[in-house]
């Protein structure tokens, strides 16, 4: 069983502030990984992916990828109450058509 | 990259009644289609994946059912709906970005929210 696990929260973070969302995942074999954004009665955005160990950034997301030990995570800088979401982690197996296995998801709310 | 639209947006229905959520996908063709759903205070769960007209995969027993009757439609049903059929029903796709990127990125479309009573 692919599981990916995330920390339900929430996580309460003061405007201007750095908001840390973490993921875990049990296939060691995963290649593809992916950080959604899901406002309140919609359907999840795509914010960041990354695919190699290490940083990845883009804007005020930095994605960091560790397959040693299995995490990932999402680090948002300079937080905005506009940012304030759940976050989901997904997980693929390859890059082909295998599903993506979803987190259930980091609920972030920044405090103006 | 693709559209995706579903209908209905909002559905209320009581228990024992039929199902139809319809998905049809704009700007690509035969692509993998996925129906997740994401019940109150869960993650989304995967309940079937098509990977052309007629292939269906079932992830999870339920009560549901899935077609693809055409190549860009996507069709989730249930002959009768159960309390624990309430969720918010997503129908996804790959966007795939390109070799360099290695990996189909899932857009998913804006859902139907149903409401069993």
């Amino acid at each position: 069983q692919k599981e990916v696990e995330q920390n339900s929260g929430p996580l309460s973070v003061p405007e201007g502030a750095i908001a840390s969302l973490n993921c875990t995942y049990s296939d060691r074999v995963s290649q593809s990984f992916f950080w959604y954004r899901q406002y309140s009665g919609k359907s999840p955005e795509l914010i960041m992916s990354i695919y190699s160990n290490g940083d990845k950034e883009d804007g005020r997301f930095t994605a960091q990828l560790n397959k040693a030990s299995q995490y990932v995570s999402l680090l948002i800088r300079d937080s905005q109450p506009s940012d304030s979401a759940t976050y989901l982690c997904a997980v693929n197996l390859d890059s082909g058509n295998t599903p993506l296995v979803f987190g259930k998801g980091t609920r972030l709310s920044v405090i103006a | 990259s693709q559209t995706i639209h579903q209908w209905p947006a909002t559905l209320v229905q009581p228990v024992g009644s039929p199902l139809s959520l319809e998905c049809t996908v704009e700007g690509t063709s035969n692509p993998n289609l996925y129906w997740y759903r994401q019940a109150a205070g869960r993650g989304l769960q995967l309940l079937f994946y098509s990977v052309g007209i007629g292939q269906i995969s079932s992830e999870v027993p339920q009560n549901l059912s899935a077609s693809r009757p055409q190549d860009r439609q996507f069709i989730l049903s249930s002959k009768k709906l159960l309390l624990s059929d309430s969720g918010f029903y997503l129908c996804a796709c790959p966007d795939y970005q390109g070799v360099s990127s290695g990996a189909n990125v899932l857009t998913f479309g804006a859902g139907s929210r149903l409401t069993v009573l």
